[in-house]
């Protein structure tokens, strides 16, 4: 079964700083893989989606990269603002199913 | 707007109940989805729907039930022999299973406690 992890759990930095979060998933057979923001209480806001052919997207400030064949993507948030605090989450979908497979989350903190 | 909503916010069930959670969806979705996400557990699939009249268990199915009489809508029905139901509930769709860009989107959520 595909394992997704997600490091670090949570993370706090100041405004304005370049982040990187961290996803890795066990089986690199997957379809594509998502990522989410989820705000305390909220349902989750899609962010971005990688097709397994693609190396990376790109949406304002956000880059995600996926290198499948190490089973790892990154999320990069630049120039950090106290609104992008909230739960980022990634999940995958395998090549052989449809649902996805979610890792644990990393918490973000950003501080004025 | 097109998304999903999810009724209601807030549920609370006595011991013994089956409760029906809504997920309704104008974006003209063919594949659905219910998730429970519990603490320091992320998400886990309870049951999709691919399309109309047809639906397959996730990792979690046992204590719950579906339908799938529209295709608009995918009702989760938490019955008395899910034994640990107080949960947050989270409803997905998707465009359609074979598209190459078939990005997953989610409802509000409908967080459930037994009482």
């Amino acid at each position: 079964k595909q394992e997704v992890t997600q490091i670090p759990a949570a993370l706090s930095v100041p405004e304005g700083e370049n982040l990187v979060l961290n996803c890795s998933f066990t089986d690199s057979a997957i379809y594509n893989l998502q990522w989410f923001r989820q705000d305390p209480g909220k349902g989750l806001t899609s962010l971005l989606l990688i097709q397994s052919s693609q190396r990376e997207q790109t949406s304002g400030r956000l880059n995600a990269s996926l290198d499948k064949s190490s089973g790892r993507s990154t999320l990069y948030i630049a120039a950090s603002q106290p609104g992008d605090s909230a739960t980022y989450l990634c999940a995958v979908r395998p090549n052989s199913g449809y649902a996805l497979n979610f890792g644990k989350g990393t918490s973000l903190l950003v501080t004025p | 707007d097109g998304g999903i909503t999810q009724s209601p916010k807030y549920l609370f069930r006595k011991e013994g109940q089956n409760v029906t959670l809504s997920c309704e969806q104008n974006l003209n979705h063919d594949a659905m989805y219910w998730y429970r996400q519990d603490p320091g557990q992320g998400l886990r699939l309870i049951y999709y729907s691919q399309i109309v009249n047809d639906f397959q268990k996730g990792d979690i199915a046992e204590g719950y039930s579906v339908s799938r009489e529209k295709k608009e809508s995918f009702p989760l029905t938490v019955t008395s022999a899910q034994k640990n139901p107080t949960a947050f509930y989270l409803c997905a769709s998707t465009r359609g299973l074979t598209s190459s860009y078939n990005e997953q989107f989610f409802g509000p959520g409908t967080r459930l406690t037994v009482l």
